[in-house]
């Protein structure tokens, strides 16, 4: 069955600490991947996203991303957090089957908690 | 909208009571996804609509829950008999293609007494 892991559940940093959330996924075919946050009291928003091309995605606020097919993976990194980087943090992968349907399948998610 | 708009935001609700949560997606988006969030569980996939139509229905925890989409539209899910274990944040997300990542609502908490 297809599945996501994150292997972090909590993590705590200083801020100018260098983050990476790792992320794992089981899935054969084709798939794009996302990573989304969700900020204390706010909803859920996207980050970065791949679907092709160059495996290292920019995003949002410093994010970034580097999607690694032979080891199904696609870890968030940060060069350099900051107290406002604290929130909850979704990988969530696409995956196609049967035609055309589609399904998004996620992480339990990483709680980064940033010490000022 | 410029959003995705659920409603109601909060809703307290007696056991074994029915309830209807409501997600208005962007407009122009065809896709929609309800997902519910509990504490501990991260996400959870419910159900996902294409335009009015469900091709998959897969993540419906039991046939207490059930969902429509009107018009290419809004969307309704009713849960009824609710039970305790229903306590958790009823997410709505659209996507105009699905390969375009998804913006979500704000959720509807809902909290079965």
């Amino acid at each position: 069955a297809q599945s996501v892991s994150q292997h972090n559940h909590h993590v705590i940093l200083s801020e100018a600490a260098s983050l990476e959330l790792g992320c794992n996924y089981s899935y054969g075919g084709t798939v794009n991947l996302f990573w989304y946050v969700q900020y204390p009291g706010q909803h859920l928003q996207l980050l970065l996203k791949y679907f092709s091309g160059d495996p290292l995605v920019k995003g949002i606020k410093g994010f970034e991303a580097e999607f690694i097919k032979s080891k199904f993976s696609f870890n968030l990194r940060k060069p350099s957090v900051q107290w406002s980087d604290t929130a909850e943090y979704f990988c969530a992968v696409n995956v196609q089957w049967a035609g055309n349907n589609r399904k998004l399948i996620w992480g339990l998610g990483t709680s980064l908690a940033v010490n000022p | 909208g410029a959003g995705v708009s659920q409603s109601p935001s909060n809703k307290v609700t007696e056991k074994g009571k029915d309830v209807e949560l409501r997600c208005d997606p962007i407009s122009g988006h065809t896709a929609l996804y309800w997902y519910r969030q509990s504490l501990g569980q991260g996400l959870e996939f419910l159900i996902y609509f294409q335009g009015n139509s469900a091709p998959d229905k897969s993540g419906l925890p039991s046939d207490r829950f059930s969902a429509e989409r009107t018009g290419g539209s809004v969307s309704t899910l009713t849960i009824q008999r609710t039970q305790q274990e229903d306590s958790a944040v009823y997410l709505c997300a659209s996507s105009l293609v699905e390969t375009y990542g998804y913006t979500f609502g704000s959720g509807t908490r809902l909290t079965v007494v």
